[in-house]
């Protein structure tokens, strides 16, 4: 495996369920996040992980949990989602610890909720 | 509030048909801007990282200008491969940094 993986690629759930996503990354890059995409929206930067560390949290319901337990592994768990959650999640990683560096972005997985 | 507006939307271009995208920002002491290119069913990919307003960066047929209140992406005679969505982003400066998207401009050149 190369760059940045994610799986599911697509994930179908209902509102009661509970389900996670996982990204990896092959890169030896320092800092993790995860993205939001709407479509017809910007992408939405919802989680910030510099070396295992949350450092940012951008005003995200509880209903979404990120767990990062290495630097080349990062997790979404989900439960209770509502409809309006469907969209696509990426993963992306940097070299930097930080967003001012590039990002590779993983391919997303398309959620939808029923 | 940051903000990052790209225009237009939507672009239809004949192959070796020149053009620019805009991306226009009011992001608080830009500290850097990028371009990301991003294909159907695929994560953003990136391009260019431009910081200070009159830098440019080329790529192949693709050349990004900064100024201090906008950034374009220059396509000089595009190839139907270059169709895809094209999305700038903003960092703001300061200790609470934030990155703002624009919403991109999907570009399809035709044959």
């Amino acid at each position: 495996e190369t760059g940045v993986t994610q799986t599911p690629r697509h994930l179908v759930m209902g509102m009661t369920n509970k389900k996670s996503l996982k990204c990896e990354q092959h890169l030896g890059h320092n800092a993790m996040y995860w993205y939001k995409q709407s479509a017809k929206k910007p992408l939405e930067l919802m989680f910030v992980y510099n070396f295992k560390e949350q450092t940012e949290n951008n005003s995200v319901p509880s209903r979404f949990s990120p767990e990062c337990p290495n630097s080349s592994h990062l997790f979404l768990h989900l439960h209770t989602l509502q409809p309006e959650d469907s969209a696509l999640y990426l993963c992306a990683s940097s070299q930097g610890s930080g967003i001012d560096y590039e990002q590779y972005f993983g391919p997303g997985t398309r959620l939808t909720v029923t | 509030e940051d903000q990052v507006t790209q225009s237009p939307e939507a672009l239809r271009l004949q192959e070796g048909e020149s053009s620019s995208l805009n991306c226009s920002y009011t992001v608080s002491g830009l500290r850097g801007l990028f371009w990301y290119r991003q294909d159907p069913g695929k994560g953003p990919e990136f391009l260019f990282t431009l910081y200070s307003a009159g830098e440019e960066k080329e790529k192949e047929r693709l050349k990004a200008t900064l100024t201090k209140k906008e950034s374009f992406l220059h396509i000089t005679a595009p190839k139907p491969e270059d169709s895809a969505t094209y999305l700038c982003a903003g960092i703001s400066s300061g200790s609470a940094r934030q990155l703002t998207f624009g919403s991109g401009t999907q570009l399809t050149v035709l044959p």
